[in-house]
């Protein structure tokens, strides 16, 4: 079993919908929790941390975790054509960031 | 620029030959880390550095690669006797506590 997975995709959505993606992770003790969005030839970029079991809100994102079920998920309000990269999860231990593969999401116009 | 500074940004080399990258961290940031992405993966872990503590080594990672952190600033990563298995993305990444800020990645082409 992977540390951090996630659907491959792509996930391809209309522009203005809402866009889900999902990451479970193996590790009960992990602490912190991560999205980076990462477009084509570039490195990930932080869009989202989450410490606590619920929901945080930043603008159009919104970051869910489930301790309980080891799961995170981001949800995309109103898509936008350049919302379309890779979608990194990432979980934090007590040291090391581990990476899942990442979510490709195309935004259709 | 204050954020995390890698270079050389590209490198290209025969395979068999040395090759040294180096990261410059942001400048509070005791921890950092070194990643290797290929086409289509996520980041895959390589080293951890808190200061000049090197405190994890991905079991991955051959006895041909090598990183260093010392007096816990920059660090770098070598890796001798290059195949062409280790062309890739290699990425730096540094963090004070929590979330980690990527440098721009140096991409290396083992010919």
């Amino acid at each position: 079993q992977k540390e951090v997975e996630q659907n491959s995709g792509p996930l391809s959505v209309p522009e203005g919908a809402i866009a889900s993606l999902n990451c479970t992770y193996s590790d009960r003790g992990s602490q912190s929790f991560f999205w980076y969005r990462q477009y084509s030839g570039k490195s990930p970029e932080l869009i989202m941390s989450i410490y606590s079991n619920g929901d945080k809100e930043d603008g159009r994102f919104t970051a869910q975790l489930n301790k309980a079920s080891q799961y995170v998920s981001l949800l995309i309000r109103d898509s936008q054509p350049s919302d379309s990269a890779t979608y990194l999860c990432a979980v934090g231990g007590y040291q090391k960031v581990t990476f899942g593969t990442g979510t490709k999401l195309q935004v259709i116009p | 620029d204050t954020g995390v500074s890698q270079n050389p940004r590209h490198k290209i080399t025969k395979r068999g030959q040395n090759v040294t990258f180096r990261c410059d961290p942001i400048s509070e940031h005791n921890r950092l880390y070194w990643y290797r992405q290929t086409l289509g993966q996520g980041p895959e872990f390589l080293t951890y550095f808190q200061n000049e503590a090197q405190l994890e080594k991905s079991r991955l990672l051959s006895d041909r690669f090598s990183a260093e952190r010392p007096k816990g600033s920059f660090s770098t990563l070598e890796i001798q006797r290059t195949e062409q298995g280790d062309s890739a993305m290699y990425l730096c990444a540094s963090s004070a506590q929590g979330y980690a800020f990527f440098g721009q990645g140096t991409r290396l082409t083992v010919v």
